[in-house]
């Protein structure tokens, strides 16, 4: 089975650091995505990426930025949290773009709270 | 553009009540569709998928749903849920294609689903 992992499960951050949350997929997935889990708002697509150093703005990429140097590893970064960053981050794979019938697999998410 | 709507946000049920939950796209060209599933203090599951071919398909744990494309429709059902069927569940649509050419779910908000025992 693919496994993605995210490194931290639960992080706390203050207001203006710069954050990151790492993740890495185990199957040579050509796609990677960021998704933030919100009560209410379901998933909302922040980046996403097709292939190494590849990526797309989703629906809302403002406050955050992304970084894929390698394959395996997809790093979403906060440049400045703010507490409306507080949410559940949750980081996908699936196989390459332009194959419709594959799922998507997640990660366990990690919740970051900005204090 | 694609939408997802699921009308149902809470939903509460007895043990071996029936299921139904609405799924809607806006989307009206070839698209996958999906259904996931979180329980509590889990990550997102995939559930059952569409992609071709028999509107009804099955699922994991005796969940089913039917494609109905003249109503742009995907809704999960089952027959009899059990307390462990609590969790949230939501609907995901591929399509349309990106400027890139890339296929992008869309979710849909999500229905979070109580059984009583």
């Amino acid at each position: 089975d693919v496994k993605v992992t995210q490194s931290s499960r639960y992080l706390v951050k203050r207001t203006g650091e710069k954050v990151f949350l790492e993740c890495v997929q185990d199957m040579d997935h050509e796609n990677m995505f960021w998704y933030r889990q919100d009560p209410g708002l379901g998933l909302r697509l922040i980046y996403f990426s097709y292939d190494v150093k590849m990526k797309e703005k989703g629906d809302i990429p403002e406050g955050y930025s992304v970084s894929r140097e390698k394959k395996e590893r997809f790093s979403l970064i906060l440049e400045s949290a703010s507490t409306n960053q507080t949410s559940m981050y949750l980081c996908a794979s699936s196989p390459p773009r332009q194959s419709l019938n594959y799922g998507y697999t997640f990660g366990s998410g990690t919740r970051l709270t900005v204090v | 553009a694609q939408s997802v709507s699921q009308h149902n946000h809470h939903v509460i049920l007895s043990e071996a009540a029936s299921l139904e939950l609405g799924c809607n796209y806006s989307y009206g060209g070839t698209v996958n569709l999906f259904w996931y599933v979180q329980y509590p203090g889990q990550h997102l599951q995939l559930l059952l998928k569409y992609f071709s071919g028999d509107p009804l398909v099955k699922g994991i744990k005796g969940f089913e749903a039917e494609f109905i494309k003249s109503k742009f429709s995907f809704n999960l059902r089952k027959p009899s849920v059990q307390w462990s069927d609590t969790a949230e569940y939501f609907c995901a649509v591929n399509g349309p294609p990106t400027s890139g050419g890339s296929y992008i779910p869309t979710f849909g908000r999500g229905t979070s689903l109580i059984v009583h025992p």
